[in-house]
């Protein structure tokens, strides 16, 4: 089965910061990688699937990138809103997903 | 509008079985593939299985092909999954969620719901 090391697994930070989440997987998955937001209510949303493409409605601040067995989320500047939970999902015949990373307002 | 609409919360004895579903509307319910997910509390998500309406064809991730049973009722566009001989590593928001093979993501999540396994 593929592990993925999601990187940190918490992240202080402020508004108009500039944050980078991490992900690293296993075994090359030829990109299959996706980005989801999960807010405090609950809500589980789509933000970037297939590494680097935008889900439509996603604010651009949002962006992904990576390749082979290393990929990455990146906020260009932090919102009110983007405080919430970050999980990274690889797809290789079947889905796993990353530990998580808590976004918190420092 | 895509909207994927689970049911409420359930309490289940030890032991027992509980049934939740999701009811797809907004879309063609048979064209798209729909997975289930777990979130046990203060956790992260789990993949537990798919299953296309269309042909009622299902896979489950190795830990769940035991636990748990995944069906569709294409005439009312709604998903289930059963749970069966309850335990507390149950106890577990509950996520459905449409499967796009473009790209393989999950595109339109349900708004999940909490199973709580007591006595």
């Amino acid at each position: 089965d593929i592990q993925m090391t999601q990187t940190p697994s918490s992240m202080p930070a402020s508004l108009g910061e500039r944050v980078t989440i991490s992900c690293r997987v296993s075994q090359g998955i030829s990109n299959y990688l996706n980005w989801y937001q999960q807010k405090p209510d609950g809500t589980i949303k789509p933000l970037i699937y297939y590494t680097s493409n935008l889900q439509s409605g996603v604010p651009s601040r949002f962006s992904g990138s990576g390749s082979g067995t290393d990929y990455s989320l990146t906020i260009s500047s932090l919102e009110p809103e983007d405080f919430a939970m970050y999980y990274c999902q690889q797809y290789d015949s079947s889905w796993t997903f990353g530990g998580g990373t808590k976004l918190e307002l420092k | 509008e895509v909207q994927l609409q689970q049911s409420g919360p359930e309490v289940g004895r030890p032991g027992s079985s509980v049934k939740i579903s999701c009811k797809a509307s907004g879309y063609t319910f048979t064209d798209y593939v729909m997975n289930w997910v777990k979130q046990s509390p203060g956790q992260g998500l789990e993949w537990i299985g798919w299953i296309d309406p269309e042909y009622g064809s299902t896979d489950y991730a190795e830990k769940f092909k035991k636990k748990a049973t995944l069906t569709a009722d294409t005439s009312s566009s709604t998903a289930y999954i059963q749970l069966s001989s309850l335990t507390s590593e149950d106890t577990a928001t509950y996520f459905c969620a449409r499967y796009t093979t473009d790209y393989y993501y999950f595109d339109y999540w349900g708004q999940g719901v909490m199973v709580t396994v007591s006595s």
